[in-house]
C-alpha cells in the first residue's frame, strides 16, 4: 500500500499569504495524485487532478505541481473562504489512499 | 449536473450488516466507475472500494472480507454492504463518481470528481 504523508498537519495563515502544502508518496506514483478541499460538515471537493491539472470552477489561486514521490499544493493569496482541510489522494495503485490531511486556519 | 445521494440506516447494531445506497441523478451510471469512501469522526478519508457499471469491483484489502459493492443500472444506483460491523465502522460514508483522463500511450488515470453529501452511520447497541 502506498502511504501519502502530508506536511504540515496544521497551518495558521493570514489572508493574502501564500500557502504551500506538500504530499510525499512512499513510492513513485507518476502524476496520479489529486488534491481535495474539505470544509467542516461538507464532502470533499476536487481541486486539482493529475498533480497539476486545473478543475473547472476552482479559483486560479489553487495550483499543483510535482511528480514521482513529491507533490505540492499552492494557494496563492489565501482568502478567508479557503479555511479547510486539504487532502492528497493517489490512484496510481490499489488500494487507493489519502494523505492524513492538512488543516488550514485563517488568522 | 450529476448529483449523488447516499441513503440508508443511520444506526446499525454491532455484528450486523451496514447497507447503504447511492442514487445517481442528472446523468447515467453507465460508462463510469463508482466508489465508496468513509471518514470516521475527526479523522481522515479511507477508500472502501469501487465498482464499474458493468459490475466489476475492487476493494480495499483492509475491508475486503466484509465488503460487497453492487450496482443496479435500471435504478441508476449502486450499493455498499459491510458485514460484521463494530464501533470502528462508525463514520460518515460518501459515494463518489470516478472519472478518468486519457494520456498519450493509451494510459488512463482516475480521480473522484463528484461526491455525495455523505451519510453518518453509527454502530451501537
Amino acid at each position: 500500500e502506498i502511504v501519502l504523508t502530508q506536511s504540515p498537519d496544521f497551518q495558521s495563515v493570514t489572508p493574502k499569504e501564500k500557502v504551500t502544502i506538500t504530499c510525499r508518496a512512499s513510492q513513485s506514483i507518476g502524476s496520479s495524485l489529486h488534491w481535495y478541499q474539505q470544509k467542516p460538515d461538507q464532502s470533499p471537493k476536487l481541486l486539482i487532478k493529475y498533480a497539476s491539472q486545473s478543475i473547472s470552477g476552482v479559483p486560479s489561486r489553487f495550483s499543483g505541481s510535482g511528480s514521482g514521490t513529491d507533490f505540492t499544493l499552492t494557494i496563492n493569496s489565501l482568502e478567508a473562504e479557503d479555511a479547510a482541510t486539504y487532502y492528497c489522494h493517489q490512484s496510481s495503485s490499489l488500494p487507493w489512499t489519502f494523505g492524513q490531511g492538512t488543516k488550514v486556519e485563517i488568522k | 449536473q450529476v448529483q449523488l445521494q447516499e441513503s440508508g440506516p443511520g444506526l446499525v447494531k454491532p455484528s450486523e450488516t451496514l447497507s447503504l445506497t447511492c442514487t445517481v441523478s442528472g446523468g447515467s451510471i453507465s460508462s463510469y466507475y463508482w466508489s465508496w469512501i468513509r471518514q470516521p469522526p475527526g479523522k481522515g478519508l479511507e477508500w472502501i472500494g469501487y465498482i464499474y457499471y458493468s459490475g466489476s469491483t475492487n476493494y480495499n484489502p483492509s475491508l475486503k472480507s466484509r465488503v460487497t459493492i453492487s450496482v443496479d443500472t435500471s435504478k441508476n444506483q449502486f450499493s455498499l454492504k459491510l458485514s460484521s460491523v463494530t464501533a470502528a465502522d462508525t463514520a460518515v460514508y460518501y459515494c463518489a463518481r470516478v472519472n478518468s483522463g486519457y494520456l498519450p500511450g493509451n494510459y488512463y488515470y482516475y480521480y473522484m470528481d463528484v461526491w455525495g453529501k455523505g451519510t453518518t452511520v453509527t454502530v451501537s447497541s
